[in-house]
């Protein structure tokens, strides 16, 4: 089975574009994650989104932050403008739910420069 | 509220040799969930191991082990014969049924050749 996988896997650009990093959870689960990781702040989970659903965007940090996930296959975050603030390395994560499975899945990670 | 307490920056070990890494949690929850992510240089969070609150048994993944203390509230993680390529950060992590998952600020291990 194929992992979560994510795209880009680094990502270099001038401040004030806009950023999508895109997201491919693990077929069959029903729960996604984006988190940002700095060594600043750590692991910081930005959006939680539950069938398809975002439950908890608590942690995005601003207007400039969007994340979408139109069907159970697929998921995006957009930053729009980018700031040199949000460089990091960005996380999707999946799981599935019910049961006792409470594992979380990471891709690899879009590691994100803003100049 | 949760928290996860990684006391050791950095620890080293030589090759093939055992060490054990550090984790204190704190919850009043009685069902959560604990886990061992390894993050290598290329960054990639990969799970080491996962144990259940509810199971006295201690998880075992291979080389990897773990020593849950439920009461004391403590979760270490032991490598035994180590490999160059468990050079890595590893985080403690904590988790109930929800979405919320509690990170430590991570153990970077050296393995010396």
């Amino acid at each position: 089975d194929a992992g979560v996988i994510q795209s880009p896997r680094h990502e270099v650009t001038e401040m004030g574009q806009e950023v999508t990093l895109r997201c491919k959870p693990i077929s069959g689960h029903n729960s996604l994650f984006w988190y940002r990781q700095t060594m600043m702040r750590g692991l910081e989970l930005l959006i939680y989104f539950n069938n398809n659903v975002p439950i908890d965007d608590s942690g995005m940090p601003e207007d400039r932050f969007s994340a979408k996930m139109p069907n159970a296959s697929f998921s995006t975050l957009k930053i729009q403008p980018s700031e040199p603030r949000d460089s990091a390395v960005y996380f999707c994560a999946s799981r599935t739910t019910g049961g006792r499975q409470e594992t979380q899945y990471f891709g690899p990670g879009t590691r994100l420069l803003v100049l | 509220a949760q928290t996860v307490t990684q006391s050791q920056p950095e620890m080293s070990v030589q090759e093939a040799e055992t060490v054990t890494l550090s984790c204190t949690y704190d919850t009043s929850e009685s069902d959560y969930y604990l886990f061992w992510y390894k993050q290598p240089p290329s960054r990639q969070m990969i799970l080491v191991i996962r144990q259940e609150a509810y199971k006295q048994q201690n998880a075992t993944e291979n080389r990897f082990s773990v020593n849950f203390q439920k009461a004391a509230k403590s979760f270490s993680l032991k490598i035994s014969d180590s490999q160059l390529g468990d050079a890595a950060m590893y985080f403690c992590t904590w988790a109930s049924g929800t979405y919320k998952y509690i990170f430590g600020t991570g153990t970077r291990l050296k393995v010396l050749a």
